[in-house]
């Protein structure tokens, strides 16, 4: 089972520069989300989505957009880097039904902006 | 605004010593609660979740955590630390369809 898939794994970008991250899970969840990881700070939501054609912003959204076209995929573009953005980035997803389902996370993708 | 505390973010023991790592979340009913473990230079992996109306709930490798309504606690524990539970490990609410962490507590094992 592939589960939840991040790609790339490592990037790295000149500040001023546009990326994607992609996510893609293939467990038909339709609860998917973005964090961030930075030390002392456990992980910010970036932005969710409860479901194809439904995103909404977390605690950190600012410098970043998301859209979800499908169920399967959730992509978070950068549009335009810039240092604050070096971090590690988790995507996650979820079953829709009981609020204890847990989420299934990706295994990150390690961000520098220089 | 719902959160959660994790009071200590470094916690050290002795192998084979009692493993105590603390969460209190702000009062809300009910609570949707969550431990994850991450290990170093990997992804999170889920511990366990709290199941409603469930005091004690037993989590993988051995870990479980007590429930206390009237301290608002989530706290984790395992009764013997194993050097393979050198890890960061983090407290998560889920509430208005949105998980927030703890600022997580990264525990090292003393040999």
């Amino acid at each position: 089972n592939a589960g939840v898939t991040q790609t790339p794994k490592f990037q790295v970008l000149k500040t001023g520069q546009s990326m994607t991250l992609q996510c893609a899970q293939d467990m038909n969840h339709e609860y998917m989300s973005w964090y961030r990881q930075d030390p002392g700070m456990g992980l910010r939501l970036i932005h969710y989505s409860v479901g194809a054609g439904i995103t909404d912003q977390g605690e950190v959204p600012n410098g970043y957009n998301v859209s979800r076209s499908t169920t399967e995929d959730f992509p978070l573009r950068l549009l335009s880097a810039a240092p604050s953005q070096t971090s590690v980035y988790f995507c996650g997803s979820r079953a829709p039904r009981g609020d204890n389902s847990p989420l299934h996370f990706g295994n990150g993708t390690r961000l520098t902006v220089t | 605004a719902q959160s959660v505390t994790q009071l200590g973010s470094h916690v050290s023991v002795s192998e084979g010593a009692l493993v105590l790592l603390r969460c209190n979340y702000s009062s809300s009913v009910p609570p949707y609660l969550f431990w994850y473990v991450q290990y170093p230079n990997q992804g999170l992996q889920l511990l366990l979740k709290y199941t409603t109306g469930a005091t004690l709930v037993k989590g993988i490798n051995g870990f479980e955590a007590e429930f206390k309504k009237s301290e608002t606690s989530f706290h984790l524990t395992k009764p013997s630390a194993h050097m393979s539970d050198a890890a960061e490990y983090f407290c998560v609410r889920f509430g208005n369809e949105k998980l927030t962490f703890g600022t997580g507590t990264r525990l090292t094992i003393i040999p």
